[in-house]
This record gives structure tokens, C-alpha cells and sequence, in this order.
């Protein structure tokens, strides 16, 4: 079936540093892929997405793009904040008799001051 | 406005008992889901309605039962609730042709003690 794995956390980066999140995925047909943010306490949030192949999603600084021949999709951001702290889900979408998002087990990102 | 909201947000109770968990949207979305959220953070589809229709309904023991007044409102009701079923429950919100981007609401964190 689909799934979607993600690096293991945590990872503890320094304010201004680089950020990958590294995210593969299976999958049959041409899923949307997308990734969220928890922060503390809260609900997941839609961070960025991609549609189709070569497409890059990107938003605050967040940029992902959607590699058909390697099945991935990696978090990238250039100078991490200390408010980007939070979890990170990669996560696929198909139509398989209904819409069905299949999360990665999600990274903990924490950045220190 | 909240867009995804679910009450309630706290939910403290014994093994035994039969609880119920609302969720609401005011996104006209006609799809919405319910998601469950370990102590680890991975998370798991339970349940997704479609225009108040069942579709996706994963291995979840039958004390789970999901209900759809309308497609603006998807309840959780749970009976003989265990202390595995401590968790986050999140429910959300898509709409099927936007290739299942989500909106999550903040979550209830059930402690059966």
C-alpha cells in the first residue's frame, strides 16, 4: 500500500542554520504531496504542497519539491528561527475511493537560540 | 472565524465509559475526517465522510462509530472506552476536488484513566 517515511527526529538545529527534512514516499498512480506543521498544542496547519512532478511548493521560507524519479519530496529551508521549532509531517494524498492522506511519522524540529 | 472546531478539547474519563467528541466546519467542504494522534505523534486515518457518506473507514475496533448529521458535522461517539484509546483525536476537513489539502482542527486529548 502507500506510505510515506520521513527522517527520524528530533533534530536541534541553531537559529539562522540549514534545514532538511528528508521524506520518500510509495505510492501507485500520481499522488498531491504535502507538508504540514504542529506546533505545541495545536492542530496540523498545511505548510506547503505539490501537485504533480517538478512542481516546488514553497511558503515562509519552506520549500519542497516533487521528484517523480526519486519518490521524494525533502523540506528545505534555508535559516531556520527559534519559531520554527514544531513537528514536521510529510504526507500524500491519492483517490482511492476517497480521498486518503497517509502522514509520515512526523520530525521534531527544535531550533535554539 | 474557526474553521475546523471540536469539542471538547480536554476529555478526562474512566474505562468503562461512553464518550462523544463533536467537530464542526464552516468551510463547505464536503469531505471530512477523523484522525487519531499516539503519544508519539504518528498519526492514523480512522474515518472519512464524503456528503455525509462513509468511505473510508480503517481497522478501528467497532466501539468507534463515527456520525454525520450533515457534511458540516462529523461526531466520534466511543463506547467502553479502554486506556489504549488515550490519544489526540483530530478531526478535518478537505475538499475532494482540491486533491485532499486539509484543515485540522485543534484536536481533543482523551485520558482514559
Amino acid at each position: 500500500g502507500d506510505s510515506v517515511t520521513q527522517m527520524e527526529g528530533p533534530v536541534t538545529l541553531s537559529e539562522e542554520a540549514f534545514l532538511t527534512i528528508n521524506c520518500t514516499y510509495t505510492a501507485t498512480g500520481y499522488p498531491s504531496l504535502f507538508w504540514y506543521v504542529q506546533y505545541p498544542g495545536e492542530g496540523l496547519q498545511l505548510l506547503l504542497k505539490a501537485t504533480k512532478a517538478d512542481d516546488k511548493g514553497s511558503n515562509k521560507g519552506f520549500e519542497a519539491t516533487y521528484r517523480k524519479e526519486t519518490t521524494s519530496f525533502h523540506l528545505e529551508k534555508g535559516s531556520v528561527q527559534v519559531s520554527d521549532s514544531a513537528v514536521y509531517f510529510c504526507a500524500l494524498t491519492q483517490n482511492t475511493g476517497g480521498f486518503k492522506t497517509i502522514f509520515g511519522a512526523g520530525t521534531r524540529l527544535f531550533v535554539k537560540a | 472565524d474557526t474553521a475546523v472546531s471540536q469539542t471538547p478539547k480536554y476529555l478526562v474519563t474512566q474505562m468503562g465509559n461512553d464518550k462523544s467528541i463533536k467537530c464542526e466546519q464552516n468551510l463547505g467542504h464536503d469531505t471530512m475526517y477523523w484522525y487519531k494522534q499516539d503519544s508519539k505523534k504518528f498519526l492514523k486515518i480512522m474515518f472519512s465522510y464524503n456528503n455525509k457518506e462513509l468511505i473510508i473507514n480503517e481497522t478501528v475496533p467497532n466501539r468507534f462509530s463515527p456520525k454525520s448529521p450533515d457534511k458540516a458535522h462529523l461526531n466520534l461517539h466511543i463506547n467502553s472506552l479502554e486506556l489504549g484509546d488515550s490519544a489526540v483525536y483530530f478531526c478535518a476537513s478537505s475538499q475532494a476536488e482540491v486533491r485532499g489539502e486539509a484543515f485540522f482542527g485543534q484536536g481533543t486529548r482523551l485520558t482514559v484513566v
